[in-house]
């Protein structure tokens, strides 16, 4: 199985200011053949669905607000909040879909400084 | 409006059986991939099974594989899982989520309010 592992555990950033996740695959999610990386970012509030905000590694999803950016290749990734605001407090995950079993990181608790 | 409506959960001795549904509207069912996730209490996702739009393709996690079946009924919209022999490990909120494509991409862009499982004495 593809193990994603997040850091880190949780942040806390002020209203306005970035926030940075990372995330590594135990192997690559990229599929070279069509150079596309099979990793998509959710994003969970308290009592809440997961929402899906990026996949492809970048591509934003519909709706996602375009502060909400993800870039890597490979086995490294990040998802950044570039000016966080009070709606943004959440836990995200990143989860790879290059096969099953589709895993999930362990989650990223999102705070207010 | 995409809509997933999960039923089905409930409480559980170990060893029992529940079969959840998840009632789909708002889109060509039929034509996207439908996957179930599960949340244990204050704890991460887990993915548990995808089925393709047809229903000719299924994949299982290894926790949940041999003991559950994901299936589907298309022509009422809705999706199933069956799951026996229940352990107290399998105690989470199962989301039902839809696919972005008809095939098991594994992308999910659309989750249900999820359905509670708890399996206890």
């Amino acid at each position: 199985d593809i193990v994603m592992t997040q850091s880190p555990d949780s942040l806390a950033v002020s209203l306005g200011e970035r926030a940075t996740i990372n995330c590594k695959s135990s192997q690559s999610v990229l599929y070279s053949s069509i150079n596309k990386n099979f990793l998509a970012w959710y994003q969970q509030k308290p009592g809440q669905p997961p929402k899906l905000l990026i996949y492809w590694a970048s591509t934003r999803e519909s709706g996602v607000p375009d502060r909400f950016s993800g870039r890597g290749s490979g086995t490294d990734f990040t998802l950044t909040i570039s000016s966080l605001q009070a709606e943004d407090v959440a836990v995200y995950y990143c989860q790879q879909y290059y096969d099953t079993p589709y895993t999930f990181g362990g989650g990223t608790k999102v705070e207010i400084k | 409006e995409v809509q997933l409506l999960e039923s089905g959960g409930g409480l559980v001795q170990p060893g029992g059986s529940l079969r959840l549904s998840c009632a789909a509207s708002g889109f060509m069912f039929g034509s996207y991939a439908m996957g179930w996730v599960r949340q244990a209490p204050g704890q991460g996702l887990q993915w548990v099974s995808v089925i393709s739009g047809t229903g000719g393709s299924t994949h299982y996690a290894d926790s949940v594989k041999g003991r559950s079946t994901i299936s589907r009924d298309n022509s009422k919209n809705t999706l199933y899982l069956q799951m026996n022999s229940l352990r107290a490990e399998d105690t989470a909120v199962y989301y039902c989520a839809k696919d972005l494509t008809g095939d098991c991409l594994g992308v999910f862009d659309f989750w249900g309010q999820g359905t509670k499982v708890t399996v206890s004495s």
